[in-house]
């Protein structure tokens, strides 16, 4: 059966520093990955997808970056973190297009 | 370009009590629609999804959803709610990409 694993659980950085949120999915391959962000009151923000490796969509512009440098690994970055970049971060997979996707854990990241 | 609305942002009721969380969609083609369940300190999961056929769905734990192609709407039920359906709920719509709508947050009192 298929797995998701996000870590870290939780995490707490100052303004300024970098970021890097790993997201790895076992028992499928080829999978397409996504990144949400998950705000409260306002569902799910997709922040970018990748169909395959070195392939990643960006939706919404912002501070942040992905990275997808093995077929079922996923990255979200950012070299400088800003108080908006609070939230809860997501990862999620899906066989192909845009249909059934399943969760990770999340990621609960708080900048100071 | 697609939306997903729901209409409540918060629901409270009592165990016994019947459930209706609304949603909407935007998008004028072909669609697979979704409701995921969030409780508390949990993963997002899959309630039930509609792809085609039967336009009632019926999904897990008594949840059920209807699609109404007519109202662009995808409302999801259940006819008696337990503490245990505490939970946030997202409705999703899947055209040309998934898309959330704002969650509503169930609480059920005991």
């Amino acid at each position: 059966s298929q797995t998701i694993h996000q870590w870290p659980a939780t995490l707490v950085q100052p303004v300024g520093s970098p970021l890097s949120l790993e997201c790895t999915v076992e028992g499928t391959s080829n999978p397409n990955l996504y990144w949400y962000r998950q705000a409260a009151g306002r569902g799910l923000q997709l922040l970018f997808y990748s169909v395959g490796i070195g392939q990643i969509s960006s939706e919404v512009p912002q501070n942040l970056s992905a990275s997808r440098p093995q077929d079922r690994q996923f990255i979200l970055s950012s070299k400088k973190l800003l108080l908006s970049d609070s939230g809860f971060y997501l990862c999620a997979w899906g066989a192909e297009g845009y249909n059934e996707q399943f969760f990770g854990p999340g990621t609960r990241l708080t900048v100071l | 370009a697609q939306s997903v609305s729901q209409h409540n942002h918060h629901v409270i009721l009592s165990e016994a009590a019947s459930l209706e969380l609304g949603c909407n969609y935007s998008y004028g083609g072909t669609v697979n629609l979704f409701w995921y369940v969030q409780y508390p300190g949990q993963h997002l999961q899959l309630l039930l999804k509609y792809f085609s056929g039967d336009p009632l769905v019926k999904g897990i734990k008594g949840f059920e959803a209807e699609f109404i192609k007519s109202k662009f709407s995808f409302n999801l039920r259940k006819p008696s709610v337990q503490w245990s359906d505490t939970a946030e709920y997202f409705c999703a719509a899947a055209g040309n990409k998934l898309t959330f709508g704002g969650g509503t947050r169930v609480l059920v009192k005991p």
